[in-house]
């Protein structure tokens, strides 16, 4: 069975620093990774995803995340955050066998940037 | 587009009584998804439709719950009776070709509160 793990409750940092979103999966075979950001009262957005091909992905609003299959992790990245990328992230993965309806999300990660 | 549209955004309800959820997704997606988001559980997978067939309801916690796709542009799920342990967001997502490319798009959620 696919699993997703966010090791961290909720991040901090300083406005203009780097800023790292850690994920760990556990998938039989290649995984399909993705990460989603949720503002208050609002529904999910895809930030990026890793299909295949080159291991660091780029997204929207500035993030990349790099596939590591040795370590199982994507971790989300921002070399510079903004106060206004304070908000819940969520990692998801899918099983190479499984259909695309069933991505397993993580319990996600709160950000917090301070000005 | 104006995005996927659920409504009610809010909906606080009584016990035993009956609550229908609506879902309007982006024109052209194939894919609908349901999911429920609680503290305590996270993300969860309700039930998704494809070309308006649902493929794959095992996420529908019991038979009080159903959901419908009568047309590519509408779903419905209804809770009946509802209760407290029901309370939670329920979020609405569509998606082109299973995501693959854009990932999904997300609703802005129903806040239910049974009472």
């Amino acid at each position: 069975a696919q699993s997703v793990a966010q090791p961290e409750d909720q991040v901090n940092v300083a406005e203009g620093n780097p800023l790292t979103v850690k994920c760990t999966y556990s998938v039989s075979g290649n995984p399909y990774l993705f990460w989603y950001v949720q503002y208050p009262n609002r529904g999910l957005q895809f930030l990026l995803k890793y299909i295949t091909g080159d291991n660091l992905v780029k997204g929207s609003y500035g993030f990349e995340a790099e596939f590591n299959k040795s370590q199982t992790s994507f971790h989300l990245k921002k070399p510079s955050a903004l106060v206004s990328d304070s908000a819940l992230y969520f990692c998801a993965v899918r099983a190479p066998t499984d259909s695309w309806g069933k991505l397993q999300f993580g319990a996600g990660t709160q950000v917090v940037v301070t000005p | 587009d104006a995005g996927v549209i659920q409504s009610p955004r809010h909906e606080v309800t009584e016990m035993g009584q009956e609550v229908t959820l609506r879902c309007k997704p982006i024109s052209g997606h194939d894919y609908l998804f349901w999911y429920r988001q609680t503290m305590m559980r996270g993300l969860e997978l309700l039930i998704y439709f494809n070309n308006n067939v649902p493929i794959d309801d095992s996420g529908m916690p019991e038979d009080r719950f159903s959901a419908k796709m009568p047309n590519a542009s509408f779903s419905t799920l209804k809770i009946q009776p509802s209760e407290p342990r029901d309370s939670a967001v329920y979020f609405c997502a569509s998606s082109l070709r299973e995501g693959r490319q854009n990932g999904y798009t997300f609703g802005s959620g129903t806040r239910l509160t049974v009472v």
